[in-house]
């Protein structure tokens, strides 16, 4: 078990360009979400995929934004024509995605966007 | 909609005393997880402490406690014997345990803990 992985951990834009983010969740974890984390606010939901399936959006994410994940492993993010609002860490999470009482997230390290 | 609320903005403790983080929640679902999430500088978040509103019992886990009284919506953190390691922002976490919000968290706003040596 290496954890949730994500890449880059950093990203420098520029206004209007597109950037497109990674994350690696832990081996066997059929749940994976995404959350975007502004300075000094706790994570947001942005959306969730059981498997391949893109389950739930929640109403931050705009049209610019696009989620994937193929074959139920890694998933992408892509944001397109970046605006300087856009600058935050985008956090990525995997849970097992158990029946019952036995799920648990867990994060990985973030990407930080930075747009200018 | 469910709402998580965290009052004290930062806090400080010294070294081996005991500190408690507040936070309090907002829902009508009669059961829900609540959770206590570590998130130190520039590294990634790692769960603390996890409680199920349907045991009455209080999670524990090593140096770490809840107060969880469901009554008045409220789930504090207690942190004994701190640590300069336990130094880093803390956010409590509500998650539903029904279908449509498919088990996303909605976090508080963080409660950043400063550890005096």
């Amino acid at each position: 078990d290496t954890g949730v992985s994500q890449d880059p951990r950093h990203k420098i834009t520029k206004r209007g360009q597109n950037v497109t983010f990674r994350c690696d969740p832990i081996s066997e974890h059929n749940r994976l979400y995404w959350y975007r984390q502004t300075l000094g606010q706790g994570p947001e939901f942005l959306t969730y995929f059981q498997n391949e399936a893109q389950l739930e959006k929640s109403r931050l994410l705009s049209d610019r934004f696009s989620a994937e994940r193929p074959k139920g492993s890694f998933s992408t993010l892509e944001i397109q024509r970046t605006e300087q609002g856009d600058s935050a860490m985008y956090l990525c999470a995997s849970s097992p995605g158990l029946a019952g009482r036995g799920d648990t997230q867990y994060f990985g390290p973030g990407t930080r966007l930075t747009v200018l | 909609a469910q709402t998580v609320t965290q009052s004290q903005p930062e806090m400080s403790v010294q070294e081996a005393e005991t500190v408690t983080l507040s936070c309090t929640y907002d829902t009508s679902e009669s059961d829900y997880y609540l959770f206590w999430y570590k998130q130190p500088p520039s590294r990634q978040m790692i769960l603390v402490i996890r409680q199920e509103a349907y045991k009455q019992q209080n999670a524990t886990e090593n140096r770490f406690s809840v107060n969880f009284q469901k009554a008045a919506k409220s789930f504090s953190l207690k942190i004994s014997d701190s640590q300069l390691g336990d130094a880093a922002m803390y956010f409590c976490a509500y998650r539903s345990v029904y279908g449509g919000s498919q088990g996303n968290l909605i976090f508080g706003k963080g409660t950043k803990l400063s550890v005096k040596p």
